[in-house]
């Protein structure tokens, strides 16, 4: 069935160090890929997305590309702060995961926590 | 700026109660979620629903109900709660789903629900 895989946590990362939590998925259909992050005490929020093979969703300083030949939607950070201490979700939206109503919905991963220290 | 708010952060209910979680969106979304989430599993679907009075199973439904009487509020019910409904509790809402472009769903703070 459909599912997504990420990295377990935590990652523990030193001010301005390269970030990349790996994120692999499986899927019918061609999906739609986003990451998510929660921030301590926080709900959900959409950090990007894309919609396509090869497109690469970028925000914050975020990106990921979507890699249909590898099934892999990355996340990568070149330099990372303190406020960047998260927990990221790795979710996939299938047209094929229909609701009766004809309507599709998301599947997560587990989450991968980052801690970022001064 | 959009919200959804969750009726408490934190709640502490006995073995066999009935527990009420509300949820209320202020941004006219059709969409409305009911999630729970886990160390390890991230975020399973309960319940959805796409209209008032119009909800779909998700994919752990078993011991719980909802309602949506109105098109801002989706409420959460747990007949008799279990120590195994101990967990955080996520609502969402989203304006649109289907087709190849999925929208984006807007989440509240949860709420911690603890079963004694």
């Amino acid at each position: 069935g459909n599912s997504v895989t990420q990295m377990e946590g935590p990652v523990t990362l030193s001010e301005e160090a390269f970030l990349t939590i790996n994120c692999t998925y499986t899927a019918t259909g061609y999906p739609s890929l986003f990451w998510y992050v929660q921030y301590p005490g926080e709900g959900l929020q959409l950090l990007l997305k894309a919609t396509k093979a090869d497109d690469k969703g970028s925000n914050k300083g975020f990106e990921a590309t979507y890699r249909k030949e590898t099934t892999s939607f990355h996340l990568e950070k070149g330099s990372v702060q303190v406020s960047d201490s998260a927990v990221y979700f790795c979710a996939l939206s299938d047209q094929t995961l229909m609701f009766s109503g004809g309507y599709n919905k998301l599947i997560f991963g587990a989450g991968t926590r980052l801690a970022v220290h001064p | 700026d959009v919200k959804v708010t969750q009726s408490s952060r934190y709640l502490v209910k006995r073995t066999g109660e009935k527990v009420f979680l509300e949820c209320v969106q202020d941004m006219d979304h059709e969409n409305m979620f009911w999630y729970r989430q886990d160390p390890g599993l991230g975020l399973r679907l309960i319940y959805f629903s796409y209209d008032v009075k119009m909800k779909e199973k998700g994919d752990i439904p078993e011991g719980y109900s909802v309602s949506r009487e109105k098109k801002e509020r989706f409420s959460l019910i747990l007949e008799s709660a279990s120590t195994n409904q101990t967990s955080m509790y996520l609502c969402a809402s989203s304006l649109v789903l289907g087709g190849p472009w999925m929208d984006e769903q807007y989440f509240g703070p949860g709420t911690r629900l603890t079963v004694t």
